[in-house]
């Protein structure tokens, strides 16, 4: 079945390093690919995501691009922020009776510290 | 926009009992709803989804019986955990989609601890 392996963290970067959360995916076909945030005491937030390959996705200085001949949907970003620190959660998609389940991979928190 | 709260945020019982979680999302219709389960360190596990005024579908494995939703109104939906144990001390998460949109909004979580 499908699955999501993410890094595990947690990470504690400092302020404007560079940010990357490895990402892969194991499923048949052509699902779309997600990265979720929560930040404290909130829900999960839709960051980005791309629903075909080489599709690249972009969201607040964050991008990931879809690679379909690695299973691949990396986080980046150049230059964190202090309110970057959240949880990040790496998801793939598949419709559903119109709508889309969402298989979730583990969470990663990510601390930055000024 | 697209606000959805969970209530109680946490909350304490006895094994045996029961307790309901709402979800309800704040300034959208909800036509489908999710509840997700998650572990420390753990993904989260979709458990169901339920379509307003239908029965939920739940994922395999879980037991229908032992948590029931109901989705009575566009912009509510509870989880009733019965006979609650130990062992489903967990972490509930809802979301709720807006008709003819993929995209889910989700709910901060509700904390179970089983006594």
């Amino acid at each position: 079945g499908d699955s999501v392996t993410q890094m595990e963290g947690p990470v504690t970067l400092s302020e404007e390093a560079f940010l990357t959360i490895n990402c892969t995916y194991t499923a048949t076909g052509y699902p779309s690919l997600f990265w979720y945030v929560q930040y404290p005491g909130e829900g999960l937030q839709l960051l980005l995501k791309a629903t075909k390959a080489d599709d690249k996705g972009s969201n607040k200085g964050f991008e990931a691009t879809y690679r379909k001949e690695t299973t691949s949907f990396h986080l980046e970003k150049g230059s964190v922020q202090v309110s970057d620190s959240a949880v990040y959660f790496c998801a793939l998609g598949r419709p559903q009776g119109g709508s889309e389940k969402l298989v979730f991979g583990k969470g990663m928190k990510l601390t930055v510290n000024p | 926009g697209a606000v959805v709260s969970q209530h109680p945020s946490w909350v304490i019982c006895k094994s045996g009992t029961s307790v309901k979680i709402e979800c309800r999302s704040l300034d959208f219709q909800a036509t489908t709803m999710f509840w997700y389960r998650q572990f420390p360190k753990q993904s989260l596990m979709l458990m169901a989804t339920s379509n307003e005024g239908s029965k939920a579908t739940y994922e395999q494995g879980v037991e229908k019986d032992k948590f029931l939703i109901n989705h009575a109104s566009l912009t509510l939906s509870t989880l009733t955990v019965t006979s609650a144990h130990p062992e489903d001390s967990s972490f509930y998460i809802c979301s709720g989609r807006r008709m003819m949109s993929y995209e889910q909004y989700f709910g901060p979580g509700t904390r179970l601890t089983v006594t």
